[in-house]
């Protein structure tokens, strides 16, 4: 397999904050990166996604910045809620149908 | 937006059986399909690609063998887990990409998910 994580980094914030969740890819090649959440027992949920050619792209409450020159993804989760609460995987698409692989996944806890 | 379903949803069997799990596109034509293994806080790991058709294309160190698959129309693929051990116990995870669009708007959608537990 490819990009497995062994343990989640988990990332903890207070309601109402601003959220970032930070990720690495790894293929230089890749020029599409989606951002997924998941909750306990489900699927992955679409949450955003960008082009190679975009440096910043926006969303409702979310925000993503690709930044290529250090292969660096983050995403921005404004005002952040109970219900934001899940495990966020930032996931990279080499070209244009080619298969999605993820990264390792940061665990979101948010504190009421 | 589209939906992808999976079933069963949760799957106990005995060590040694096998175990058939189904992947549909509930709203669109999928030639494509992804099936992910995802052990208990870990990322989500490609296991193979599913073309409709014809023959899957596994990731390395996956035993095609043993987990069979099979994408005989453009809405149904299936993953078969034969002779499953205890190892073999995880979530599986389908993913259907619809094609309709250009290479920006390609997607996929992926389904809920299925808990296999061997015992």
């Amino acid at each position: 397999g490819e990009s497995v994580g062994l343990h989640l980094p988990t990332l903890s914030v207070q309601e109402g904050d601003n959220s970032i969740i930070n990720c690495a890819y790894s293929n230089s090649a890749s020029d599409y990166f989606i951002w997924y959440k998941q909750e306990s027992g489900k699927g992955p949920q679409f949450i955003i996604d960008i082009r190679s050619n975009m440096d910043k792209r926006q969303g409702q409450r979310v925000t993503v910045l690709l930044n290529k020159t250090v292969k660096h993804l983050s995403l921005q989760i404004a005002a952040t809620q109970p219900g934001d609460s899940a495990v966020y995987f930032c996931a990279e698409k080499g070209t244009s149908y080619d298969k999605v692989i993820f990264g390792p996944g940061t665990s979101l806890s948010v504190i009421p | 937006g589209a939906v992808v379903s999976q079933h069963p949803s949760r799957v106990i069997c005995k060590s040694g059986t096998s175990v058939k799990i189904e992947c549909r596109s509930l709203d669109f034509q999928a030639t494509t399909m992804f099936w992910y293994r995802q052990f208990p806080k870990q990322s989500l790991m490609l296991m193979a690609t599913s073309n409709e058709g014809s023959k899957a294309t596994y990731e390395q160190g996956v035993e095609k063998d043993k987990f069979l698959i099979n994408h005989a129309s453009l809405t149904l693929s299936t993953l078969t887990v034969t002779s499953a051990h205890p190892e073999d116990s995880s979530f599986y995870i389908c993913s259907a990409r619809d094609q309709s669009g250009d290479k920006w708007t390609d997607t996929q959608y992926f389904g809920p998910g299925t808990r296999l537990t061997v015992l």
